[in-house]
């Protein structure tokens, strides 16, 4: 069965300071993976999907299958970058994502 | 567009009582999934329907139930409630059934079983 591991409950990070949040997963075939983010008193959104290569916010993701990876990384935390973030993998047909459970980032001053 | 939207926004009930939650979805939207979110935890993975008929169930038991009506709006159904069952159910839509697409969720709805 696929599973998403997220090993950091909480990452606090300085303003300027580079940001890795780990994500790793299990599956033996072709994974899509996604990170989304929940801000403060927001909704769940999507941030970014492997198969775009875009970088959104700055954060970008690559997917390691060698390691089974899907690191989010950014160069420089902002403060609003603070939020609840869930690595999530999709392996079937339909839209059905299987969710870390989740790393809080807080980019404190 | 306000979004997905989902009702009510909190509930309470008592163990072994039947509830139903209702979705509506992105105007246009034709796939509708269900998630459970249990405090600490992250969303897993309920049901999905696209076009009214169902394509995804995840590892819930069968007092776990949903429809999806002509108008694409969602209602997820549980009967014999336990407490185990107090959680956020969030609500999200995607225009297609695919797994790349992106899925908008809704705010949730909480529901606490006493």
């Amino acid at each position: 069965a696929q599973r998403v591991t997220q090993p950091e409950k909480l990452l606090s990070v300085f303003k300027g300071a580079p940001v890795e949040l780990k994500c790793n997963y299990s599956y033996s075939g072709s994974p899509e993976l996604f990170w989304y983010v929940q801000y403060s008193r927001q909704r769940l959104q999507l941030l970014l999907r492997h198969i775009s290569r875009e970088s959104i916010k700055g954060f970008t993701a690559d997917l390691n299958k060698g390691e089974t990876s899907f690191h989010l990384k950014k160069p420089f935390a902002q403060e609003e970058d603070s939020a609840m973030y869930y690595c999530a993998l999709n392996t079937g047909t339909a839209s059905k994502l299987t969710f870390g459970t989740g790393t809080r980032l807080q980019v404190t001053l | 567009d306000a979004g997905v939207t989902q009702s009510p926004t909190h509930l309470i009930k008592t163990r072994g009582q039947h509830v139903t939650l209702r979705c509506s979805p992105i105007s246009g939207h034709k796939s509708v999934s269900w998630y459970q979110q249990v405090l600490g935890q992250g969303p897993q993975f309920i049901f999905q329907y696209y076009e009214k008929e169902e394509r995804g169930r995840g590892n819930f038991p069968d007092r776990f139930s949903a429809r999806q009506f002509p108008n694409y709006s969602s209602e997820l159904n549980v009967n014999a409630l336990l407490l185990g069952d107090s959680a956020l159910y969030l609500c999200a839509s995607s225009s297609t059934s695919d797994l790349y697409n992106e899925q908008f969720f809704g705010p949730g709805t909480r529901l606490t079983v006493l």
